[in-house]
């Protein structure tokens, strides 16, 4: 397989639950992103990863909750969330984070649908 | 205000139009600027960049930046079909921070 990949695509999970979104780069980089899509609003950078090591929060509530074990690999783990919640997930990866960054590599997105 | 500021649109063209899109922005610290597409059920991929002012070229797109008006466009010259998609202009100052800002995206519709 080649760039960034997501599983599942689609998820519906009720509000209770607990499930996991995985990501995995097949590109080198170094840098690995969450972000979050909703309809007519501007991509909302969840979380940065650089060099497996976080360092960005953008103040996402602590139901999503982010582990990178590895620079190729990315997963964000949802429990008790809301139906506001409901959103395309989208990872994405780039060489590193900081200075200069131009390009980010997407995946295809998780739909996820809280009901 | 919103750093970046997009018109959602739905925009619809005929095949062959010449198509505008603009972004504008608040923060003037913004030095990278890029255009990315995003197809239905497919994640955004980059379509063009620039760095600072100016105009870049590729093939039938043309980017330009105008930072003393904090204002972005892309042109797509002869318009196809095949270039119906959510266009999504974002941007970053480049400076250590690891924050690329998004626009909401403008749908475009190139009906043949």
């Amino acid at each position: 397989e080649t760039g960034v990949t997501q599983t599942p695509r689609h998820l519906v999970m009720g509000m209770t639950n607990k499930k996991s979104l995985k990501c995995e780069q097949h590109l080198g980089h170094n840098a690995m992103y969450w972000y979050k899509q909703s309809a007519k609003k501007p991509l909302e950078l969840m979380f940065v990863y650089n060099f497996k090591e976080q360092t960005e929060n953008n103040s996402v509530p602590s139901r999503f909750s982010p582990e990178c074990p590895n620079s190729s690999h990315l997963f964000l783990h949802l429990h008790t969330l809301q139906p506001e919640d409901s959103a395309l997930y989208l990872c994405a990866s780039s060489q590193v984070a900081g200075t200069g960054v131009k390009e980010q590599y997407f995946g295809p997105g998780t739909r996820l649908t809280v009901t | 205000q919103k750093e970046v500021e997009q018109d959602p649109g739905p925009l619809s063209v005929p095949e062959g139009a010449i198509v505008s899109l603009n972004c504008t922005y608040s923060n003037s610290a913004f030095q990278y600027f890029m255009w990315y597409r995003q197809y239905s059920r497919k994640g955004p991929e980059l379509l063009m960049y620039t760095y600072s002012s100016g105009n870049k070229e590729d093939g039938r797109f043309t980017a330009q930046v105008d930072k003393s008006s904090k204002y972005i466009s892309l042109f797509i010259r002869d318009s196809q079909p095949s270039d119906s998609a959510t266009y999504l202009c974002a941007m970053s100052a480049g400076t250590g921070g690891f924050k690329t800002i998004f626009g909401a995206g403008t749908r475009l519709f190139v009906k043949a």
